[in-house]
């Protein structure tokens, strides 16, 4: 089954640069990698999507390796609002697609 | 605001009884998804629609059904209630079939079950 790993919580401070990696083996060949951000009782919003190299929006960019075993979210310059759970979300493999979605990183962002 | 809309907000009931929760998608969006999201359990995909037919299904007990109608409103209707169903539930539209689609979620559904 293919499987998420992020870190369960990172702690940063305002203005600096944030990386929140996620490993996924197994990915379909054809799915891309998406990172959505949830903040408390509220649903996940959608930040960022690439399929392989690298993506850039007005909000992060998006990093993503050759062998697509692994993805990169970077926040730049971040702010006390961008304290949030942050979810990598890839498809699995077959027929069924299945989503899977990592258990997120807990971001802080400290002042 | 997304445009997904959830009902109800809160939904208190107790333990062995069926409720059943409604979410209307964006407009023109034909795939609807539902998630699971309690305390230790993180966000659990549950069940996938695209235009009325079932795509994909995940972690949904046996209890658990949901449908998706002709005008493209989901219902979620969850029996024989335990108390470790008490969770938000949300609900999310996409415009295409395919899951990797940006999905826009609703506010939710907070169920307590005592």
């Amino acid at each position: 089954l293919a499987k998420t790993t992020q870190p369960i919580s990172m702690d940063s401070y305002e203005g600096q640069e944030v990386n929140i990696t996620c490993s996924h083996n197994n990915i379909a060949t054809n799915d891309y990698i998406t990172w959505y951000q949830q903040f408390p009782s509220q649903g996940p919003r959608f930040i960022i999507q690439g399929y392989k190299t690298k993506v850039t929006n007005e909000v992060a960019s998006l990093f993503i390796p050759a062998d697509r075993k692994s993805s990169t979210l970077s926040l730049p310059r971040v702010s006390l609002s961008d304290t949030a759970v942050y979810y990598c979300l890839v498809g699995e493999p077959g027929n069924n697609r299945k989503l899977i979605w990592g258990l997120g990183t807990s971001l802080a962002v400290n002042p | 605001d997304s445009g997904v809309t959830q009902t109800p907000k809160h939904l208190i009931t107790a333990t062995g009884q069926r409720v059943t929760l409604r979410c209307s998608p964006r407009s023109g969006d034909l795939s609807v998804y539902w998630y699971q999201q309690s305390l230790d359990q993180g966000l659990q995909f549950l069940i996938h629609y695209y235009n009325g037919e079932e795509r994909a299904k995940g972690n949904i007990l046996e209890r658990f059904s949901a449908q998706q109608f002709p005008d493209l409103h989901s219902e979620l209707n969850l029996s024989s209630l335990e108390l470790g169903d008490s969770a938000l539930y949300f609900c999310a539209s996409s415009g295409r079939a395919l899951s990797y689609n940006e999905q826009f979620f609703g506010p939710g559904t907070r169920l307590t079950v005592l």
